[in-house]
Formats: structure tokens, C-alpha cells, sequence
């Protein structure tokens, strides 16, 4: 079946450390997403691509970074520079040009000590 | 930019009717679309509105009123398992959503 997956769906670290959040898709989707939750709030944007090699930065993307080197894969790095990093992490992904009909993984839930 | 305002809170027991209601901002014209979340999960797409007017799927009906700037989403012959957080979500092809902070909905027996 196609989906997204995420992984892992816990994450520990520490304070200081960068971490690396996957997400893959086997939708054919041309467009990804990277969206944080926090408790009682709404999804907000991260980063998005549209196509490979390509991203731009979305309403919270300080602290965030990512890549796009494959269609099916677009990894999250939270960096050292986040201030407040633990959160509910959501990856999206829709075909090209699509406004409406996200599929979303399961989402990553980090936590930072 | 766009900011979307929904009510934080709806209970409503079963069987009953619910409108969870969406007002946006935004400088030009995006379609509206809604997401389901339960506790825990991830958000599943409910409905679009590309045009105003209603859309029907199923128990779940979405309106849309350009002019307004309005939206809404009706629930119908509520069931318990319809307790989840519901989102609404401006977008525009090319772009990405952006999602309101989402109505809690408590479905008592």
C-alpha cells in the first residue's frame, strides 16, 4: 500500500544535539511537507518542496533544515540553533500543484532533555 | 499573509448536528479544505471547497462563501468516534497550507 512513513515515532536527545527526522513516501507525490505541533496548536510550516533539489522555507523554518535529493525522501534536521524544539513533527506530501488532499505520515514526536 | 480563526471548543452529544465554523483572511483567492485528527495521530483530509457553495461527503458537509471569507464544517448523526480535533486550511496550488489552530469536538452519549 502506498503511504508515508516516518520514522522514528519517539525521539530522545539531548540538549545541543542535531537530529535527523525521516520521512519517505511511495505516493508518487512531486510535493513535501514539514509541518510542527505543538499541544492545542494548530499544524505550522516548516519547510516545503514542490521538486527535487528545491525547497523554501515556511512561517518557522530557524533552526530547521532539509534536503530533497530524491523525490520519495525529505528529511528533517533539527539543528543545535532551535530554541524550542520538542514537538509533534508531521511530514506531508500531495501531488504536484495540489492545495487540498494532504496524506500525512504518522508523525515523529520528539523530545529534547 | 493568511491567518484562518476557528472556535477552540464544540461538545455535542450523539446523534446530534454540529457546525464547526472557519473565518480566514487572505489576499487573494485560496480553497478551504478541512482535516480530521484524532488524539495522538495524524490528520486525515475531509473535504474541499474550491468554489462556494456545498460540498457533501457522506455524515461530513463543507460550505464555503468567498464573500464572507467564511467556511464551515457540518457534521451529522454524530458518532463518538467523531471526537478528534478538527482543522481548517487556506491553500493555494504552488504553496502550502496554512491550517488554523483546530477545533477540539467532544461527542458525549
Amino acid at each position: 500500500d502506498g503511504g508515508i512513513t516516518q520514522s522514528p515515532k519517539y525521539l530522545f536527545r539531548k540538549e545541543g544535539q542535531n537530529v535527523t527526522l525521516s520521512c519517505e513516501q511511495n505516493l508518487n507525490h512531486d510535493a513535501m511537507y514539514w509541518y510542527r505541533q505543538d499541544p492545542g496548536q494548530g499544524l505550522r510550516l516548516i519547510y516545503y518542496s514542490q521538486i527535487v533539489n528545491d525547497f523554501q522555507k515556511g512561517d518557522i523554518a530557524e533552526g530547521y533544515s532539509v534536503s530533497r535529493e530524491k523525490k520519495e525522501s525529505f528529511p528533517l534536521t533539527v539543528t543545535s540553533a532551535q530554541k524550542n524544539p520538542t514537538a509533534f513533527y508531521l511530514c506531508a506530501s500531495t501531488p504536484a500543484q495540489a492545495n487540498y488532499g494532504y496524506t500525512f505520515g504518522s508523525g515523529t514526536r520528539l523530545t529534547v532533555v | 499573509g493568511q491567518s484562518l480563526e476557528q472556535p477552540s471548543e464544540v461538545t455535542a452529544v450523539e446523534g446530534a448536528i454540529v457546525q464547526i465554523n472557519c473565518t480566514y483572511q487572505t489576499s487573494g483567492f485560496y480553497g478551504l479544505s478541512w482535516y480530521q485528527q484524532h488524539d495522538g495521530g495524524a490528520p486525515t483530509f475531509l473535504s474541499y471547497n474550491a468554489l462556494d457553495g456545498l460540498e457533501e461527503t457522506g455524515r461530513f458537509s463543507s460550505f464555503l462563501s468567498r464573500s464572507d471569507s467564511y467556511g464551515y464544517l457540518l457534521l451529522q448523526e454524530l458518532q463518538m468516534k467523531d471526537s478528534a480535533s478538527y482543522f481548517c486550511a487556506l491553500g493555494q496550488a504552488g504553496t502550502a497550507l496554512i491550517f488554523g489552530k483546530g477545533t477540539t469536538l467532544s461527542v458525549s452519549s
